[in-house]
């Protein structure tokens, strides 16, 4: 019954590779998003979306696409994967945007770019 | 820009004693809300705390922060620090409705030591 859900838990790909990473929520929130976290940097924002066929750039968007299906589904293309996507990514969703909406997560991703 | 600043790196606390976590802001949007989130290991972060009143404090889980706008701070303390206090904490000023962008700080790793 999570209400934000992440698959696969776990990718290994090679450099040049193309990976989807699905997001699902069940909260009913309009926005979701999708983070990057890395060890000295903490959660970076790659993509935002506030509904379905509506995509905002994030603060580290190079090398990823987004795509945002229904309100439920989330998705992040790595088109040509390279090692420096290496990473743990979290999806999340929000009833609103600002004003002081809790982001709930989803479990993670874990990719590996060899 | 936009920029959060949290106490760097490891924090380490002997289990018992007091510890504080800093947090300083500076955004270019209205900021209504803050919150600390925590993230344990292999898990995803959540919601710790949650303010949008300046000069009140606010308590969870034996944790308190206070917001105090006028030095954009909103430090994280504990009177007592518990072996289960371990974790990643992440600062997190959330702004108003057209800024759908939560600035998250790089985090701060408490290691509480028995």
């Amino acid at each position: 019954e999570a209400a934000v859900t992440q698959s696969p838990r776990n990718k290994v790909t090679v450099t040049g590779g193309n990976v989807t990473l699905s997001c699902r929520q069940t909260n009913s929130h309009n926005y979701m998003y999708w983070y990057r976290q890395d060890t000295g940097h903490g959660l970076r924002l790659i993509h935002y979306s506030y509904g379905a066929g509506n995509l905002q750039i994030g603060d580290v968007p190079d090398g990823y696409k987004a795509t945002r299906t229904t309100q439920e589904d989330f998705f992040l293309l790595l088109e040509l994967a390279s090692p420096s996507q290496t990473s743990l990514y979290f999806c999340a969703s929000s009833a609103t945007g600002g004003t002081g909406a809790e982001q709930f997560f989803g479990p993670g991703t874990r990719l590996t770019v060899l | 820009g936009d920029s959060v600043t949290q106490t760097e790196g490891l924090v380490t606390v002997t289990e018992g004693l007091p510890v504080k976590l800093n947090c300083t802001y500076q955004t270019t949007y209205l900021t209504i809300a803050f919150f600390w989130y925590v993230q344990y290991l292999n898990e995803a972060p959540q919601v710790l705390l949650k303010s949008s009143t300046d000069n009140k404090r606010t308590e969870h889980q034996g944790f308190h922060a206070t917001l105090h706008k006028s030095s954009s701070s909103f430090h994280l303390q504990k009177s007592s620090a518990q072996l289960s206090d371990s974790a990643l904490y992440y600062c997190a000023p959330t702004g108003d409705t057209n800024a759908y962008k939560v600035i998250f700080g790089k985090g701060t790793h408490l290691h509480v030591l028995p």
